[in-house]
């Protein structure tokens, strides 16, 4: 099965809004950065937070180590927060490979 | 600092063709990633390296596809004999640590 789940799949906000999407991974993970991919465009890093609470502008980001998840909150929205935000864990070790999940595509609308 | 960079942007070929995608990562990056992402998924690993060093390729079909990191700075993918299956972006990624900093990717349609 999928090792990194991300919910909702798709989200819908009017701008000014705020939005929670989830991650939840099914093994422990040493590393773990959200990423916002426009559409058709490349990966840029949002943050990265193995544990704890972390801020960066409108967006914050928690992740629950033992409880296998994280969050990303998105506050007062605006239309080009528009695209996809996946989440992803390095699964074993120090600088391996990342795990990706298969995205929220958030919508902002004016 | 410049990022990654990577080209072509965008190849198109007929199925039997190759095809090689070249990556310079941040200098400095003592790991390189190559990633396959295919439409409205997210990316998967292909191959890292750790300087010169395959560190994991097996993820990487490998009869058809190789990757080489001879200096332990720019990165080579190349596809022996595309198929439409491997229409995709390719990503390439680096890091010196945890955080990978990614390149904008080839986009690859096979006919």
């Amino acid at each position: 099965g999928q090792q990194v789940q991300q919910s909702p799949a798709s989200l819908v906000l009017q701008e000014g809004e705020n939005a929670e999407l989830q991650c939840n991974f099914s093994s422990t993970a040493t590393q773990l950065q959200w990423f916002y991919q426009s559409p058709g465009g490349s990966l840029v890093s949002l943050l990265s937070n193995p544990s704890g609470t972390k801020h960066t502008g409108r967006l914050t980001s928690t992740t629950v180590t033992k409880e296998r998840r994280s969050s990303l909150h998105i506050s007062s929205s605006q239309t080009t927060d528009s695209g996809t935000y996946l989440c992803a864990i390095d699964l074993n070790n120090y600088a391996q490979g990342l795990t990706f999940g298969l995205g929220t595509r958030v919508s902002v609308f004016p | 600092e410049a990022g990654v960079t990577q080209s072509p942007r965008y190849a198109v070929l007929q199925e039997g063709q190759a095809v090689s995608f070249w990556c310079d990562p941040i200098s400095g990056h003592d790991t390189l990633y190559w990633y396959q992402q295919p439409r409205d998924q997210g990316p998967q690993l292909l191959v890292y390296f750790r300087d010169e060093a395959v560190i994991d390729n097996s993820q990487l079909p490998s009869d058809r596809f190789s990757a080489v990191r001879p200096k332990g700075t720019n990165s080579t993918l190349k596809i022996q004999s595309a198929k439409q299956g491997d229409t995709a972006t390719y990503l390439c990624a680096s890091s010196l640590g945890y955080e990978q900093y990614f390149g904008p990717g080839t986009r690859l349609t096979v006919l």
